[in-house]
């Protein structure tokens, strides 16, 4: 596709029951950012990747928290035993190269997570 | 936490006036981005500066990068009700980051 694709747009879960989220980064994008975004908040950043290496993941906030990218494409952020705290809006984001600051990442829709 | 400041947290503007939003950080700025977001949906990449008093323009949304490197400004000339929504500032704050920071973001909304 011509840009980021996330799905689903809504998710509605019940405490304790676990989640998977979906991200399609654009086409031969090297490297794949996953982002929480609480209320009223900027984006914060969770875990990279570049191709299938997650290279970072420290800002996962507990380890119910899991990203995977097997294909070096298509990421599954994956929430465990959810709770409260973890609804927010998961953003996705893809750049073309590492390092190269005059890449922009670019971002998919969000999935909006609501734990009830 | 937030390592960016942005300013205003809001604005309301009447349509065709102008408006600026500023992002501020105690520490270089190693890439500065602006991003726009409307509500439930993605960030839109709007402008990047790297270089200190790099200055950008598309349409009539301009921004700066100051001389420091610690300070973003984002113009808007003679607002439409098109630019409403949250303006974020994102920025690498280390030399080599590759993680965005970003402000909490300044709400836009224009008055017809």
């Amino acid at each position: 596709g011509a840009g980021v694709s996330q799905s689903p747009r809504y998710k509605v879960a019940k405490r304790g029951q676990d989640v998977a989220l979906r991200c399609d980064p654009i086409s031969g994008h090297v490297s794949l950012f996953w982002y929480q975004q609480a209320l009223g908040q900027g984006p914060e950043f969770l875990t990279y990747f570049q191709n299938e290496a997650q290279l970072d993941k420290s800002g996962l906030p507990s380890d119910r928290f899991f990203a995977e990218r097997p294909e070096g494409s298509v990421s599954t952020l994956k929430i465990q035993r959810t709770q409260q705290e973890d609804s927010a809006v998961y953003l996705c984001a893809s750049s073309l190269v590492l390092g190269q600051r005059n890449q922009p990442q670019h971002f998919g829709d969000g999935t909006r997570l609501s734990i009830l | 936490s937030q390592e960016l400041e942005q300013s205003p947290q809001s604005l309301i503007v009447q349509e065709g006036k102008n408006l600026t939003i500023n992002c501020t950080s105690s520490k270089t700025l190693y890439g500065l981005y602006w991003y726009k977001q409307k509500y439930g949906e993605g960030l839109i990449f709007l402008m990047m500066l790297q270089k200190g008093g790099e200055e950008k323009s598309h349409e009539k949304i301009t921004a700066k990068l100051d001389e420091k490197k610690q300070q973003s400004s984002l113009h808007i000339t003679a607002s439409q009700p098109s630019h409403a929504g949250i303006y974020l500032c994102g920025a690498f704050l280390r030399s080599n980051d590759y993680k965005l920071s970003f402000g909490a973001g300044t709400t836009v909304t224009v008055r017809a």
